[in-house]
């Protein structure tokens, strides 16, 4: 069965620089969502989108943007890189539904030098 | 707002035994959903275990089990025959109305040979 499919799996950047990382949800699910993990922490709900409209936002810092496109995909936008960045970002999936679980995309591991 | 609280730091089991992981929750909303999720080194978040506040019975898949008792707002995962792949971070999360997951702070299980 397909899952949701994260891209890419690890990157590097350099301070204040950009990154972009990419999130394709199972089919037909029509809620994305994103998090954070920190190095030995549990994952923060940073946004998420229902039918590519923007349906909730936590703590995610205005560095950061996302957006989902028509196709469904999303993708996490971050600029002014900090060393604080440096964590383990998932993508998650599911039906906007009662009872249905979210699935999670094998993370991107993002570090910041 | 929602909290979930793992205070177990951390848990050892031998081989073939069973095993229980706490989790307790804090809500003011009378429909949420609890969700265990299991973590290996390599980082992916994998589900394992749902549970409506209203079901009526306790929630099984496989070798685990969820022991649901909403009076004292707790929802422990029992693990049965533990196997050496279980060793991982397991997170208890919730959500309230299909919105985000909320997550503990997990507990690192180690399986003993």
């Amino acid at each position: 069965a397909a899952g949701v499919i994260q891209s890419p799996r690890h990157l590097i950047k350099e301070k204040r620089e950009t990154a972009t990382l990419k999130c394709y949800p199972i089919p037909r699910h029509d809620t994305v969502y994103w998090y954070q993990q920190g190095p030995g922490q549990d994952p923060q709900f940073l946004i998420s989108f229902y039918e590519k409209m923007q349906s909730d936002k936590g703590s995610i810092p205005d560095r950061f943007s996302a957006q989902q496109f028509s196709d469904y995909h999303s993708e996490l936008n971050m600029s002014s890189l900090e060393l604080g960045d440096s964590a383990l970002y998932f993508c998650a999936s599911s039906l906007n539904r009662e009872g249905t679980e979210a699935f999670f995309g094998q993370g991107t591991r993002l570090t910041v030098v | 707002a929602q909290k979930i609280t793992q205070t177990q730091p951390g848990m050892f089991v031998q081989e073939k035994e069973a095993v229980t992981l706490d989790c307790t929750y804090d809500t003011s909303d009378p429909s949420y959903g609890l969700f265990w999720y299991k973590q290996p080194s390599s980082g992916e978040m994998i589900f394992l275990i749902y549970q409506g506040s209203y079901d009526q019975q306790n929630a099984t898949e496989g070798r685990y089990s969820l022991n649901f008792q909403k009076a004292r707002k707790s929802a422990n995962l029992v693990i049965s025959a533990s196997q050496l792949g279980d060793s991982a971070m397991y997170f208890c999360a919730m959500t309230v109305a299909n919105s985000k997951l909320t997550f503990g702070k997990g507990i690192t299980l180690s399986v003993r040979p």
